[in-house]
């Protein structure tokens, strides 16, 4: 199994600010198959991110993801008021097997 | 426009079997290329894949949970379902039903429904 480590597990930022989401993989996730997903409280997620950086269909250009192998960032280029969310990624590369990271808190400082 | 819609009791006893229905609406359960998938998400925690069925009828599970999961799809009514046997306290969450594309990517989720396993 393939464990997905998130950092930091909060992050306190002002709108505006640029913010920069890690996830580690316990090895390397193939052909980048990683996502990344956004939850507000009392929601289902969604999907923002896929193969590592290509964004889901309406999200906003300011979302953009890197990486590949083991290390992975999600980065917010302006933090805008309905981004403070919780962020989630996700490796589909050790398919039919998935696993999610444990989450990293974006909220306003 | 895909939607996903869970039910089922939300309240189930120790030891008994949980069941909830995913209902979809704005295309076929039974086109292909997706995967048919079930997540939860205990309370204040993140999210745990739980398995799916593929549009074939091939099911997967998380290994944690394969002994206990049984998901299956009825094409006529457009739903799938998940059953979870022998639950305890351990398995109060909110459960999630999702349409998995592209090897799996979750792009579609219902609203998600909380079972709480209490006598």
């Amino acid at each position: 199994e393939i464990v997905l480590t998130q950092s930091p597990g909060t992050l306190s930022l002002s709108p505006g600010e640029r913010a920069t989401l890690s996830c580690r993989a316990s090895q390397s996730v193939s052909s980048s198959y990683l996502a990344w997903y956004q939850q507000k409280p009392g929601q289902a997620p969604r999907l923002l991110i896929y193969g590592a950086s290509s964004r889901a269909t309406g999200i906003p250009d300011r979302f953009s993801g890197s990486g590949s192998g083991t290390d992975f960032t999600l980065t917010i280029s302006r933090l805008e008021p309905e981004d403070f969310a919780v962020y989630y990624c996700q490796q589909y590369g050790s398919s039919p097997e998935l696993t999610f990271g444990g989450g990293t808190k974006v909220e306003i400082k | 426009q895909v939607q996903l819609q869970e039910s089922g009791p939300g309240l189930v006893k120790p030891s008994q079997t949980l069941s909830l229905t995913c209902t979809v609406s704005g295309g076929s359960i039974s086109s292909g290329g997706y995967y048919w998938s079930w997540i939860r998400q205990h309370p204040g925690k993140g999210l745990e894949w739980i398995g799916y069925i593929y549009y074939s009828g091939s099911t997967y599970y998380n290994p944690s949970l394969k002994s206990r999961v049984t998901i299956s799809v009825d094409t006529s009514k457009n739903q799938f379902s998940l059953k979870l046997s022998s639950v305890t306290a351990a398995d109060t969450a909110v459960y999630y039903c999702a349409r998995g594309a592209q090897g799996v990517i979750f792009d579609y989720w219902g609203q998600g429904t909380l079972v709480t396993v209490s006598s």
